[in-house]
């Protein structure tokens, strides 16, 4: 079955620090997510991605994230300089039907 | 903008009840989706739905569209459908909006 796979699976980084999450889609699908779930809390969106550009973003995805797919087969989200609010577990998705698939997530630990 | 809420928010039952878990939303979708996701944290999508009934395995998710309203059930419940399982809704091929989700515990 096809899967989206994520790395690192775990990233411990520094306060300032900049982190860029690793994403494969799978390889025929067309829209492109991300999402963070903080401690405790619901899933939120971030951005999704189309067409080599973002299609939406949320208030969340400020000017400290970005959001690239550089080679055709990877999608990453890289924030600039990661404050502690930052500490979450992030889930890349991607779909070509109705049907979401995710990753497992890259548990960020901002310290 | 769509609000997602689920009930209960947290559930324990004995191995072998039947489960029941609701969703409701408060706009019209294109279709809702029903998520599991394990103590580990990564998530796995059950169903996608955006009419009437489905079935997998002990699964079962249905939609009324007209109240707004999906339940997911589980029979004869084991300690391995213990989890949280997450209602998210979405227009098109848009992002999905998420609940809160529901704590699942199934005592042996």
């Amino acid at each position: 079955e096809p899967e989206v796979t994520q790395t690192p699976s775990h990233q411990v980084t520094q306060m300032g620090q900049e982190v860029i999450l690793r994403c494969v889609p799978i390889s025929n699908h067309l829209y492109f997510y991300w999402y963070r779930q903080i401690l405790g809390q619901k899933v939120e969106f971030l951005v999704s991605f189309y067409n080599n550009e973002i299609s939406e973003k949320s208030e969340i995805f400020d000017d400290q994230f970005s959001v690239e797919r550089p080679d055709g087969s990877n999608f990453t989200l890289k924030i600039r300089s990661t404050k502690l609010e930052d500490s979450a577990m992030y889930f890349c998705a991607s779909r070509a039907t109705p049907n979401a698939f995710f990753g497992q997530g890259t548990r960020l630990t901002v310290v | 903008k769509n609000e997602v809420e689920q009930s209960p928010q947290n559930l324990t039952a004995q191995e072998g009840e039947f489960i029941t878990i609701n969703c409701s939303y408060s706009v019209g979708i294109s279709a809702l989706h029903w998520l599991q996701q394990h103590p580990g944290g990564g998530i796995v999508s059950l169903f996608m739905l955006s009419s009437g009934k489905k079935k997998h395995g002990r699964l079962i998710a249905t939609i009324n569209i007209q109240e707004k309203h999906s339940s997911l059930h589980i029979t004869a419940s084991h300690p391995r459908d213990s989890a949280v399982y997450i209602c998210a809704v979405t227009f098109g091929n848009e992002k999905l909006t998420f609940g809160t989700g529901t704590r699942l515990t199934i005592i042996p």
